[in-house]
C-alpha cells in the first residue's frame, strides 16, 4: 500500500527567502509519479511539480523544485524566493503508474510566509 | 474553456437523506476521482474511475456510492449510511499517469 507522510503540520518563512517542505513515500512499486500541489484558503487545488520515478533529473518549474531522492523515498519541494502569495497548504502526492492508478496525498504543511 | 466543473459550490442537507454531487469534465480524460477533506486535513480518497462503467473503491467509500456511464460525468451519492458527511468534496480527472490531476472548484456539504 501506498503511503505519504509529509510531518511538518505547519511552516514559517520569511519573504524573499527559501523554504523546503519535507515529504516522504512509502511504495512497492518501482513506477510511480510524485506531484505537489498547493491549496490556499479558497479551497482550490493548484498543480505546480511532477516527478516520475525513472526521472534522473530533478524537476524544476519557476521558482518551485522537487528535490527527489529514491533511495531515502524523499520528495521534498523547495520554493525558492518566498512570496506573500506562496501562503497556503501544501500536499505531496504519489499515483501508481499501472493498473487503476490509484492517487494517495499527505495530510499537508501550512505554509505561512512573514512580510 | 476546458475545465471541470462541480455543482452546487454549498449544499446543505437534513440528516437522513441521500444527496448527489455533481463532477463534469470537458478535457476528454479517461480517469476520474473524489477526494474528500475535512478541516486542516489533506485528501482521502472516495472512489475513482479509469474507464466508463468500471470504478473502484478509495480508502473510505464506506457511505458512498458512484457511477460512471459517461466519460464526462462522475457523480458521487452520499447516502444517509455515511456518519459524518459534513465535509469539502473535491473531484478530479487526469489525462494519464505522468499527468496532474485537475480539480473542480469542490463542494461544501453541510448536513444538520
Amino acid at each position: 500500500a501506498q503511503k505519504i507522510t509529509q510531518t511538518q503540520p505547519g511552516m514559517f518563512v520569511q519573504e524573499k527567502e527559501a523554504v523546503t517542505l519535507d515529504c516522504t513515500y512509502d511504495t512497492s512499486d518501482q513506477s510511480y509519479g510524485l506531484f505537489w500541489y498547493k491549496q490556499p484558503s479558497s479551497g482550490e487545488m493548484i498543480f505546480l511539480i511532477y516527478q516520475g520515478s525513472y526521472d534522473e533529473q530533478n524537476a524544476t518549474e519557476g521558482r518551485y523544485s522537487l528535490n527527489f531522492q529514491k533511495a531515502r523515498k524523499s520528495a521534498n519541494l523547495v520554493i525558492s524566493a518566498s512570496q506573500l502569495g506562496d501562503s497556503a497548504m501544501y500536499f505531496c502526492a504519489m499515483r501508481e503508474a499501472w493498473g487503476y492508478q490509484k492517487v494517495t496525498f499527505g495530510t499537508g504543511t501550512k505554509l505561512q510566509v512573514i512580510p | 474553456d476546458g475545465g471541470i466543473t462541480q455543482s452546487p459550490k454549498y449544499l446543505f442537507r437534513k440528516e437522513g437523506q441521500n444527496v448527489t454531487l455533481s463532477c463534469e469534465q470537458n478535457l476528454n480524460h479517461d480517469a476520474m476521482y473524489w477526494y474528500r477533506q475535512d478541516p486542516g486535513q489533506g485528501l482521502r480518497l472516495i472512489y475513482y474511475s479509469q474507464i466508463v462503467n468500471d470504478f473502484q473503491k478509495g480508502d473510505i467509500a464506506e457511505g458512498y456510492s458512484v457511477s460512471r456511464e459517461k466519460k464526462e460525468s462522475f457523480p458521487l451519492t452520499v447516502t444517509s449510511a455515511q456518519k459524518n458527511p459534513t465535509a469539502f468534496y473535491l473531484c478530479a480527472s487526469t489525462a494519464g499517469s505522468q499527468n496532474e490531476q485537475y480539480f473542480g472548484p469542490g463542494t461544501r456539504l453541510t448536513v444538520t
